[in-house]
């Protein structure tokens, strides 16, 4: 099955600094690739995703870029700000399996200094 | 409703008691996920229901833990002999269908204490 891995565990950043969250993915079927945001005390969020026959979708500061040949995906925050601050997971699934289901990464918690 | 609804919120349970959670997806959504989330871990898959199919159960940690989708619509987890390892957030989450739309949206969680 799928497994996900996701790095840092933390990372805190200067406000208007870039953050960076990589993963990794084992299952070379995975087609699309999800990113959540979680606030103290909420469901996650989704707030970016992309699908695996582009290479990079933006979304104002928000960037996701996907290498399927070394099976890697990354988050990218430019121009971070305080309330960019919560935890942030990947996730990576099948959508075309039919036992299609979303595997998360171990999550980032992700810290913006004012 | 606009979004996914848990209830309840939190729950305070005995060691040993049974307890069900219950989700409600979004009106015509046709997958349902439940996926549980340890203090400050990361989230495990419990189950998945996606339409009439059978669900994929291969997450689900003990036969204790058993789930329901009724009518395609309302699901409820439940918990048998609650153990304190199963203290966590159980949190659900719907999308629309597998391949065109498969953004899952999720509800709030229901914090489950056991004592």
């Amino acid at each position: 099955g799928e497994n996900v891995e996701q790095h840092p565990s933390t990372l805190s950043v200067q406000e208007g600094d870039s953050a960076v969250i990589k993963c990794t993915y084992s299952d070379s079927a995975s087609n699309y690739f999800p990113w959540y945001k979680q606030e103290l005390g909420k469901g996650p969020q989704l707030i970016i995703d992309i699908r695996s026959n582009v290479g990079e979708k933006k979304d104002q500061r928000i960037a996701v870029t996907l290498n399927k040949t070394a099976k890697h995906f990354s988050l990218h925050i430019t121009e971070t700000q305080p309330e960019d601050s919560a935890v942030y997971f990947c996730a990576a699934s099948d959508s075309e399996d039919s036992s299609y289901k979303l595997i998360f990464g171990s999550g980032t918690r992700l810290l913006v200094r004012p | 409703g606009a979004g996914v609804s848990q209830s309840p919120s939190n729950k305070v349970t005995e060691k040993g008691k049974d307890v069900e959670l219950r989700c409600d997806p979004i009106s015509g959504h046709t997958a349902l996920y439940w996926y549980r989330q340890s203090l400050g871990q990361g989230l495990e898959f419990l189950i998945y229901f996606q339409g009439n199919s059978a669900p994929d159960k291969s997450g689900l940690p003990s036969d204790r833990f058993s789930a329901e989708r009724t009518g395609g619509s309302v699901s409820t987890l439940t918990i048998q002999r609650t153990q304190q390892e199963d203290s966590a957030v159980y949190l659900c989450a719907s999308s629309l269908d597998r391949g065109l739309t498969p953004e899952a949206f999720f509800g709030q969680g229901t914090r489950l204490t056991v004592v």
